[in-house]
């Protein structure tokens, strides 16, 4: 069963990155066909997808977000990362790791438990 | 980006109901969409994916039908756990896409 931990700081300022880790166990993030995201949830509000790295090392993001992101993976560690820049308090948000299901490719078989991170000064 | 529009955004309900909750997508999808439970302050969880597939230890009171555009969620008998936000998803295209949530309340 693989399990997902997102981390990193929980307080960021306006104007700044935004920077989280997820730390994958019980699978590898280069192997298994598998596409990691990130997905994130506004207080009170729906969810949105960020964009994925495949185990491959490519990546594909939401158009939305697609000039202020970037996924990478750090295999060594089994871990991926997010990195927004340029936030605003309207990135303030309940951000998620979440792996895709091997057989249904888009659908969220595995996330981590959430981590909230606020863009304030 | 294909648009998911869920109906109701909230309902009131009590244990023993029937509930249906539906999501219209923008264009066609197929059968390719998910539903998910999410519980206060917990991450989405699958409940029925391709439409109508039941998803791992998800009890038979949930079931989901539709394709093309038109997408319903039932639950047959509602129980005192199912008091949740659920979400549809799909699949079909990126960027992968949620409708808006159905928060189902306590009556």
């Amino acid at each position: 069963q693989v399990q997902l931990q997102e981390s990193g700081p929980r307080l960021v300022k306006p104007s700044e990155t935004l920077s989280l880790t997820c730390t994958v166990s019980g699978g590898s993030v280069s192997s298994g066909n598998y596409y990691w995201s990130w997905i994130r949830q506004p207080p009170g509000k729906g969810l949105e997808w960020i964009g994925y790295i495949y185990y491959s090392g490519s990546t594909n993001y939401n158009p939305s977000l697609r000039s202020r992101v970037t996924i990478s993976a750090d295999t060594s560690k089994n871990q991926f990362s997010l990195r927004l820049t340029s936030v605003t308090a309207a990135d303030t948000a309940v951000y998620y790791c979440a792996k895709e299901a091997m057989a249904v490719t888009g659908l969220f078989d595995s996330w981590g438990q959430g981590t909230l991170v606020t863009v304030s000064s | 980006a294909i648009q998911l529009t869920q109906s109701p955004s909230s309902l009131s309900a009590v244990v023993g109901d029937r509930v249906t909750i539906t999501c219209r997508a923008s264009q066609g999808i197929g059968s390719d969409l998910a539903w998910y439970q999410q519980k206060p302050g917990k991450a989405p969880k699958v409940l029925i994916f391709d439409a109508s597939k039941l998803g791992g230890g998800v009890p038979l009171r949930f079931s989901g039908s539709g394709s093309g555009t038109d997408f319903t969620l039932t639950i047959s008998s509602l129980q005192p756990e199912d008091f949740a936000t659920y979400y549809c998803q799909q699949f079909k295209t990126y960027p992968l896409t949620f409708g808006g949530g159905t928060k189902v309340e306590i009556k």
